[in-house]
């Protein structure tokens, strides 16, 4: 099946910083994909839907300066969360869908801990 | 709005039953319907994926069926054992396309030995 990576797979950094996180589709090319967050014991919320070389749709109460969505090539997404808080503190995970798939790919996630 | 709900949310059998997942959505109008499997702190692996037009798949001990006028599908897990343990996702791809997958908020099961 088609395969999708996210680095880091988990990253730990200090209030008022930056993180940055990658998804990339490995062996298909990814004309939509997909951000989610998963607080713990909670299911998976969509954040945002990216198509390649467009602008973002984010999901209600989503703050798009805050999480920075670029989806510039047909193989990675990435995510930017600005300014970090500790309530940002989550598993984020990425997935992707090529135009002739009937699924979405999931990445494995990224743990982020903000301190 | 499209929501999905699991029930329910937490499982505790005997290793060897047979046990029986819930989910159900309030819109019809789906593309597909899948179910998942997430261990703690892991990302997510795919067990089935039904098609709006299928009323049931099968992977081994798992099969999963979906009523999609009813607007519900079950995950039967025959013979269950300690490492089926996890937290078992339900998500439906609505029927508009470039929408995203829509999951409920998971049954977790415990398999004891």
């Amino acid at each position: 099946g088609a395969v999708v990576s996210q680095h880091p797979s988990w990253v730990i950094c200090k209030s008022g910083t930056s993180v940055k996180i990658e998804c990339r589709s490995l062996d298909f090319q990814a004309t939509t994909m997909f951000w989610y967050r998963q607080f713990p014991k909670q299911s998976l919320m969509l954040m945002a839907t990216s198509n390649e070389g467009s602008k973002a749709t984010y999901e209600q109460g989503v703050e798009k300066d805050k999480f920075l969505i670029n989806h510039a090539s047909l193989t990675l997404s990435t995510l930017t969360v600005t300014s970090a808080h500790p309530e940002d503190s989550s598993f984020y995970i990425c997935s992707a869908r090529d135009s002739a798939a009937h699924e979405q790919y999931f990445g494995p996630g990224t743990r982020l801990t903000v301190t | 709005k499209q929501e999905v709900t699991q029930i329910p949310a937490a499982l505790s059998v005997p290793e060897g039953e047979n046990l029986v997942l819930n989910c159900s959505f309030t819109d019809s109008a789906i593309y597909n319907l899948q179910w998942f499997r997430q261990d703690p702190g892991k990302g997510l692996t795919s067990l089935l994926l039904i098609q709006s037009s299928q009323r049931e798949q099968t992977s081994g001990r798992l099969n999963a069926s979906l009523d999609k006028s009813s607007g519900r599908s079950t995950l039967y897990i025959a013979a269950s054992q300690p490492g089926d343990s996890a937290t078992y996702l339900c998500a439906v791809r609505p029927i508009q396309a470039g929408t995203a997958l829509i999951f409920g908020k998971g049954t977790t099961l415990s398999v004891s030995s």
